[in-house]
């Protein structure tokens, strides 16, 4: 069965950096785009980023633009997300999710929380 | 600020009918597909409607999709407590280049 567990998230202070892991399995990784997708506590789904399958093409909402990079390792079965200059704001449980190939999110992981605090 | 435009909350008793109502533009509903998820809190989304009305396999014909023009609708028959959860449209922005969410509904069921 598919399965996406993300790793990684914890508390940073603002400014600092963390990289989220999404490990796949029970699915051909490297032909599906894949998103990032956060929920701040209490909050609305916020889309993140997406990769194309082969790494081709990546988007960015204007929120993280330049700070964060998402990338994957086809052969690592593994999404990875770089976050640079974290801000209070950035706080949210993150959650990868596989784009199928109609454009729909149709499997996501369980989430992992990150905490930006002093 | 949200792109896409939902009420923050709908009501309706057991076994009642409601709609939810998810507004864009031409840039966003106007052009692309439409998605629904549904997700119960302290758990991640699941898809409930894909291509504005396509229901993934599982899913109970009670929920429905609808699009025109730059709005779309989900709607929920027969209500059962267990469909108390928060309701998310979402559709690519082609102006934005980006995915875009709606707000999110929470739906109680009285």
């Amino acid at each position: 069965q598919v399965q996406l567990v993300e790793s990684g998230g914890g508390v940073a202070q603002p400014g600092r950096s963390l990289r989220l892991s999404c490990a796949a399995s029970g699915f051909t990784f490297g032909s599906y785009g894949i998103h990032w997708v956060r929920q701040a506590p209490g909050k609305g789904l916020e889309w993140v980023a997406l990769i194309w399958y082969d790494g081709s093409d990546r988007y960015y909402a204007d929120s993280v633009k330049g700070r964060f990079t998402i990338s994957r390792d086809n052969s690592k079965n593994t999404l990875f997300l770089q976050m640079n200059s974290l801000r209070a704001e950035d706080t949210a449980v993150y959650y990868c999710a596989r784009r199928d190939y109609g454009g729909s999110i149709d499997y996501w992981g369980q989430g992992t929380l990150v905490t930006v605090s002093s | 600020q949200s792109v896409l435009t939902q009420p923050p909350s709908v009501s309706a008793a057991p076994g009642q009918k409601v709609t939810i109502s998810c507004s864009g533009s031409s840039s966003n509903i106007g052009n692309n597909y439409v998605y629904w998820y549904q997700q119960v809190p302290g758990t991640a989304p699941k898809l409930l409607i894909y291509d504005n009305n396509k229901r993934p396999s599982g899913i109970p014909d009670r929920f429905s999709g609808s699009k025109s023009g730059t709005s779309a609708t989900l709607g929920i028959t027969g209500l059962l407590t267990g469909d108390e959860a928060d309701y998310y449209c979402e559709t690519w922005d082609s102006s934005l280049s980006a995915e875009v969410f709606g707000g999110g509904t929470k739906l109680t069921v009285l």
